[in-house]
């Protein structure tokens, strides 16, 4: 059982080129959520979905965008990049456990913008 | 604003025990999660609160008091495995995660 896998895991780019991060779930998960972590700060919510086909802002959407076409991929494109979007992102999926909503993660994947 | 504050690292014996404090000013309350997550991996589940008192669950516990907007972490019998960072996350009153910084626990033999 893979779980949330999370690709590429490492990826260098310069200002102004695009990329899209590809995450997988094999937990047949109807919610699933793309995080950035920057050090000294809380992991941050930038897009999620709660079903195939759906996709929503979360707490710093700009500069990215998301699709949902299938319930068990969920992709996270960088439109131009900035310097400012070097971070790890963190992919997750979720399930409800005993009344709460239990994120399991993938691996991350860090990226650096030149 | 959402707020939650947790300690940036603290220190700890092998062996003994440490208690991870996190205060949180939130819009509304619906639970309280704390995660693990070791150096360069995935943050991984530990434990959930949404009602005041204490979980145990094995070497780990939580405790929550909601009148006080506060909730700590217990780890007993420390082991070199549990260096890593803690995450608290609140959920708000929209159903939304608000997270922690982390504390980032380093064990000493």
């Amino acid at each position: 059982n893979a779980g949330v896998t999370q690709t590429p895991k490492f990826r260098v780019l310069k200002t102004g080129q695009s990329m899209t991060l590809l995450c997988a779930q094999d937990m047949n998960h109807e919610y699933m959520y793309w995080y950035r972590q920057d050090p000294g700060m809380g992991l941050r919510l930038i897009h999620y979905s709660v079903g195939e086909g759906t996709t929503a802002k979360g707490e710093v959407p700009d500069g990215y965008n998301v699709s949902r076409l299938k319930k068990q991929n969920f992709l996270l494109g960088l439109e131009s990049a900035a310097p400012s979007q070097t971070s790890v992102y963190f992919c997750a999926s979720s399930s409800h456990v005993s009344g709460a909503n239990v994120l399991t993660f993938g691996a991350g994947s860090r990226l650096t913008v030149l | 604003g959402q707020n939650i504050d947790q300690p940036t690292e603290m220190t700890a014996t092998e062996g003994a025990i440490v208690q991870i404090n996190c205060t949180y000013q939130t819009s509304g309350f619906n639970g309280l999660f704390w995660y693990q997550q070791h150096a360069g991996e995935a943050p991984t589940f530990l434990s959930y609160n949404v009602l005041d008192g204490l979980e145990e669950k094995g070497r780990f516990s939580s405790f929550l008091s909601r009148s006080k907007g506060y909730s700590y972490l217990l780890l007993k019998e420390l082991q070199m495995k549990d260096s890593a960072s803690y995450l608290c996350a609140v959920v708000d009153s929209n159903y939304q995660l608000i997270w922690g910084a982390g504390t980032k626990l380093i064990i000493k033999p």
